[in-house]
């Protein structure tokens, strides 16, 4: 059973650092691309990170966060610096759904919820 | 970057109807359209990948079609599990973009 589980989150000031993880179980998690996409309260989904042979960031976050992986761990990371009050949201890491896919999510976190707020 | 319109925003039916769900793209995003369905205080849930390829588990009650610009999201026969929000997301280019959501509700 594929099992998504993120931690990490929590309340920082604005300018503030907080790292984010995300363990993987029940899958080859070094062939899959694994993504990260927040929402913030109330809103839609907003894409932010995917990481595979490449890693692609959206434009909102580039320069201060950055994801990485530990395949040795099974883990995905979300380094996030200069936090501002609209980085806000709840966290959730998704796989892809195949190898050749890396942008379509068949499998979710439970989310983290991040708050930037002095 | 390609920007995913919605609508309705939101569609109140009672159970056993038909709900049509329209996803529009500010360009062409070929076949690479999916689906998402998002309960209150759950992660979303992949339905339809590819426009019209429904995810392993999916009911056959759930279809998408469409292909360009515009797309379809079709519940043949609404469940009382299928009240929820519906995203849709493009993977043609980056940044990957999601829409703003149809909420379905009960009438």
């Amino acid at each position: 059973e594929v099992q998504l589980l993120e931690s990490g989150g929590g309340l920082v000031q604005p300018g503030g650092s907080l790292g984010l993880s995300c363990a993987a179980s029940g899958f080859t998690f070094s062939s899959y691309a694994m993504s990260w996409v927040r929402q913030a309260p109330g809103m839609g989904l907003e894409w932010v990170s995917t990481s595979g042979g490449s890693t692609y960031y959206a434009d909102s976050v580039k320069g201060r966060f950055t994801s990485s992986r530990d395949n040795s761990k099974n883990t995905l990371y979300l380094q996030m610096n200069s936090l501002r009050a609209e980085d806000t949201a709840v966290y959730y890491c998704a796989k892809s759904i195949s190898v050749a896919s890396s942008q379509i999510f068949d499998y979710w976190g439970q989310g983290t919820l991040v708050t930037v707020s002095s | 970057e390609i920007v995913l319109t919605q609508s309705p925003a939101t569609l109140s039916l009672s159970p056993g109807e038909r709900a049509t769900l329209s996803c529009r793209a500010s360009q062409s995003v070929s076949s690479y359209l999916a689906w998402y369905q998002q309960k209150p205080g759950q992660a979303p849930r992949l339905l339809i990948y590819d426009a019209s390829n429904r995810a392993t588990g999916i009911p056959a009650r759930f279809s998408g079609s469409g292909s360009g610009t515009d797309f379809t999201l079709t519940i043949s026969s609404l469940e009382p599990e299928d009240f929820a929000v519906y995203h849709c997301q493009q993977r043609r280019n980056w940044p990957l973009t999601f829409g703003p959501g149809t909420k379905v509700d009960i009438k």
